[in-house]
């Protein structure tokens, strides 16, 4: 089955400053990448994704970027702000028959203001 | 409703107790998800409904862990003989056809087996 690392684990930046979370999947047949993020307490929410057929998506100061061949897609915020502090996970997805979705371990982001 | 709500938000039990799990879907949503949070890690597939019927439930653990959505609306995860191993945030998620489509995630059931 799929399986997804995620690095870093935690990572700390300066506020203003671009902070960038990497993911590799196994299985070739994933097609859908989507990016959640989760506060303290709160439910995981989606902030960005990106299918099989395109290699960059962004939305304001968020981006993400996919390399098939590599089998790896990572997340890039950019001028971070205190805000964007939370625990941060990718996943990937065949979407083939439903949205089961296999998450990588998660990357707590602090931004120090 | 509004969004996708789950009952009760925390739940402690005994071990070997049994415990049933609430989720409302997001109405009009026909896929739902159940998924298991353990501390410090991402979110691990338990079972996915499309409609009335369990179309994958390769992620259940063992058979201690059931779950049931008989009108594909409202789902129940069901835990026999409780096991300390169990305590996690339990989550929910559905989305409006189950491909090709954003999984939108419930607040989850903290559950502690004591």
């Amino acid at each position: 089955g799929e399986n997804v690392e995620q690095h870093p684990s935690t990572l700390s930046v300066q506020e203003g400053d671009s902070a960038v979370i990497k993911c590799t999947y196994s299985d070739s047949a994933s097609n859908y990448f989507p990016w959640y993020k989760q506060e303290l307490g709160k439910r995981p929410q989606l902030i960005i994704d990106i299918r099989s057929n395109v290699g960059e998506k962004k939305d304001q100061r968020i981006a993400v970027t996919l390399n098939k061949t590599a089998k790896h897609f990572s997340l890039h915020i950019t001028e971070t702000q205190p805000e964007d502090s939370a625990v941060y996970f990718c996943a990937a997805s065949t979407m083939e028959y439903g949205n089961k979705l296999v998450f990588g371990a998660g990357t707590i982001l602090r931004v120090k203001s | 409703g509004a969004g996708v709500s789950q009952t009760p938000s925390n739940k402690v039990t005994e071990k070997g107790k049994y415990v049933e799990l609430r989720c409302d879907p997001i109405s009009g949503h026909t896929a739902l998800y159940w998924y298991r949070q353990s501390l410090g890690q991402g979110p691990e597939f338990l079972i996915y409904f499309q409609g009335t019927g369990a179309a994958d439930d390769s992620g259940l653990p063992n058979d201690r862990f059931f779950a049931v959505r008989p009108e594909g609306s409202v789902s129940t995860l069901k835990i026999q003989r409780t096991e300390r191993g169990d305590s996690a945030v339990y989550l929910c998620a559905s989305s409006s056809t189950g491909s090709d489509t954003e999984a939108f995630f419930g607040q989850g059931t903290r559950l502690t087996v004591v």
